[in-house]
């Protein structure tokens, strides 16, 4: 079975530019979550969907994030302007419903805001 | 909203010798305690999980036990090898696993 399939793995902005990582959930998966590490932390959730529906964003910075999911199957994280402190790794996780499945994470997209 | 504080930040062991991580979590209503292992490069991986109504659980090597009154969880690994060497993580949320809420990671190196 595929797993969550994250890209690009890697990528350096200078700040004010924006990016975009794509994120391919595990099939069948109905929720999608992106989170943000930063190095030497643990994941911080900045947005779940259900289907396509947005079921939590209140950790994401609407000023500068935004996230979709077309038609309940892939989705987009976009950050428009970045700033240093939004270098980190970008993960992506899915999993079949968000009571009692496991997380299944991707192996993230590794942004450097210079 | 949650709090999770983990420790230590890193441990080194010898192999075949016990490895243990402990964390504490502030918001009582929560009931669900999954534990990550994170290697270089890779995203996290479950590795155990544990519900409130249940105080222990064991998985081959791999045990948890949590404590609601004192509010803390802890990862029990035996027999510790090479292959254990990696970033874990504790988690916990009053959701399953909606708001999953992290600690900060212990790194565990365990020497040959």
């Amino acid at each position: 079975e595929a797993g969550v399939a994250q890209s690009p793995r890697y990528k350096i902005i200078e700040k004010r530019q924006s990016v975009a990582f794509w994120c391919n959930p595990i099939s069948g998966h109905a929720t999608l979550y992106w989170y943000q590490q930063i190095l030497g932390q643990g994941p911080k959730l900045l947005i779940q969907f259900q289907n396509n529906g947005v079921v939590d964003d209140s950790q994401l910075p609407k000023d500068r994030f935004s996230a979709e999911r077309l038609k309940g199957v892939d989705s987009t994280l976009k950050i428009q302007p970045a700033k240093l402190e939004d270098s980190a790794v970008y993960l992506c996780a899915s999993s079949f419903n968000p009571k009692g499945n496991t997380i299944y994470f991707g192996e993230g997209s590794w942004l450097t805001v210079v | 909203g949650e709090n999770v504080e983990q420790h230590p930040s890193t441990l080194s062991v010898q192999e075949g010798d016990s490895a243990v991580i402990k964390c504490t979590y502030s918001d009582s209503a929560s009931n669900y305690f999954p534990w990550y292992k994170q290697e270089l490069g890779k995203g996290p991986q479950l590795i155990i999980d544990i519900r409130s109504n249940v105080g222990e659980k064991k998985d081959q090597r791999i045990a948890v036990t949590l404590n609601k009154t004192a509010k803390h969880f802890s990862l029990h690994i035996t027999e510790t090898q090479p292959e254990d060497s990696a970033v874990y993580f504790c988690a916990a949320s009053t959701q399953g696993n909606e708001k999953l809420t992290f600690g900060t990671g212990t790194r565990l190196t365990i020497i040959p």
